[in-house]
């Protein structure tokens, strides 16, 4: 079964300043998909950023970029130039596509803290 | 991007009672649907993945005569926790995927259910 690790359960950053969320997952698949989900105070769920397995590049979206090590089966998020409105809960998650039965195993989550 | 609405916000009900949890996404056809509750500060659990027209899919665990689930259509699924005990008050979440991206999930604002 596939495993989804972060051990990291809190991290803190300054305003401005870079942090790194790290995630390694256990799978024997070749194909798939990785995920960082964000869950504010609110708890709403919101998709950061998602890497296809069979992809070199890693994926970015504005301040947001991932480390994606596939033979290390690390995944992790670099957020640059933090705000406060960062702070949240990030969840990795990892899906392999199986069909209809395919689902999403997610981490035990990291709480990042921005400070002024 | 994909919205995905979930109704009530939030629910206060009487033991015994049953409550109707409704999931919809808004502007994409979800193939399947999923539900979740999340106990605090922990992460997702996966209680169940329904498909338009077919019966859903429960992880072990969850009592499906308990937790109701319906995918009537390909906007719309309802979770119906019968005969609610305190034990069941919890914070439940749906989420949804389809059309173009059908390995990423796009989550409800989540529903918190209270039973006295």
């Amino acid at each position: 079964a596939q495993t989804v690790t972060q051990s990291q359960p809190e991290m803190s950053v300054q305003e401005a300043e870079t942090v790194t969320l790290s995630c390694t997952y256990d799978t024997s698949e070749s194909d798939y998909y990785l995920f960082w989900y964000k869950q504010p105070p609110s708890r709403q769920m919101i998709l950061v950023i998602r890497q296809e397995a069979y992809k070199q590049q890693n994926a970015t979206e504005n301040r947001f970029s991932v480390n994606f090590q596939k033979a290390a089966k690390s995944f992790s998020l670099k957020i640059s130039d933090s705000q406060l409105g960062d702070a949240a809960m990030y969840f990795c998650a990892y899906h392999h596509n199986t069909g209809t039965a395919s689902k999403l195993t997610f981490g035990t989550g990291t709480r990042l803290q921005v400070t002024l | 991007g994909a919205v995905v609405s979930q109704h009530p916000s939030r629910v206060i009900c009487k033991s015994g009672t049953s409550v109707k949890i409704e999931c919809r996404s808004l502007d994409f056809q979800a193939t399947t649907m999923f539900w979740y509750r999340q106990f605090p500060k922990q992460s997702l659990m996966l209680m169940a993945t329904s498909n338009e027209g077919s019966k859903a899919t429960y992880e072990q665990g969850v009592e499906k005569d308990k937790f109701l689930i319906n995918h009537a259509s390909l906007t719309l699924s309802t979770l119906t926790v019968t005969s609610a005990h305190p034990e069941d008050s919890s914070f439940y979440i749906c989420s949804a995927r389809g059309g173009r991206t059908q390995e990423t999930q796009y989550f409800g604002p989540g529903t918190r259910l209270l039973v006295l």
